[in-house]
């Protein structure tokens, strides 16, 4: 089955600055990656996703990029605030996440130091 | 609108007692699935269904079910508990229709500790 990497486990930057979470998978078949936030107490939701068609997708301050040829995509959040604060986890499926599950990363907890 | 709610959020129980949980999708997402998420092993996939069909599920011993209603509701259901089941069961909602089913929207989870 698919099994995805994500590193570091831990990151602790100064605000303003930038941050980049890296992941790898290893089934080629995988087609949706999606990047979600979880905040203390509460359920992951999605920040950003992109499809294997397609090699970087940005949203204001979130981009992700994606390398179908060595299975890897990264998060990059720019111009970090307090509120960024939180654990990110990556993920990797077939499709759409629905019915053929999401394989998730161990998360990384990212820390914005004021 | 309302989005996934789980019931209850928290819950004691002892080894070798069984569990339901419950979670309501956001109205008109017709599919329900379920994650398991603990310190150790993370998040993990356990089944999801639509339209009252289980159509995956994940690597879980039997001792794990759920089932779907015609309202899309869902309830999972741990039988004989053990203490490596404590853990934050994740309910997650989306339109379905296909196995591409888009954006997973998450509920805040019940927290199950087993003693």
């Amino acid at each position: 089955g698919e099994n995805v990497e994500q590193h570091p486990s831990t990151l602790s930057v100064q605000e303003g600055d930038s941050a980049v979470i890296k992941c790898t998978y290893s089934d080629s078949a995988s087609n949706y990656f999606p990047w979600y936030k979880q905040e203390l107490g509460k359920g992951p939701q999605l920040i950003i996703d992109i499809r294997s068609n397609v090699g970087e997708k940005k949203d204001q301050r979130i981009a992700v990029t994606l390398n179908k040829t060595a299975k890897h995509f990264s998060l990059h959040i720019t111009e970090t605030q307090p509120e960024d604060s939180a654990v990110y986890f990556c993920a990797a499926s077939l499709s759409g996440g629905g019915a053929d599950g999401l394989t998730f990363g161990k998360g990384t907890h990212l820390i914005i130091q004021p | 609108k309302a989005g996934v709610t789980q019931t209850p959020r928290y819950l004691i129980k002892t080894r070798g007692q069984q569990v339901t949980l419950s979670c309501s999708p956001i109205s008109g997402h017709r599919s329900v699935s379920w994650y398991q998420q603990t310190p150790g092993q993370g998040l993990q996939f356990l089944f999801e269904y639509f339209s009252e069909t289980q159509r995956n599920k994940g690597n879980f011993p039997g001792r794990f079910s759920g089932r779907q209603f015609s309202n899309s509701r869902s309830e999972m259901n741990v039988s004989t508990l053990e203490l490596g089941d404590s853990a934050l069961y994740l309910c997650a909602s989306s339109l379905g229709g296909t196995s591409s089913a888009g954006e997973l929207f998450f509920g805040e989870g019940s927290r199950l500790t087993v003693l």
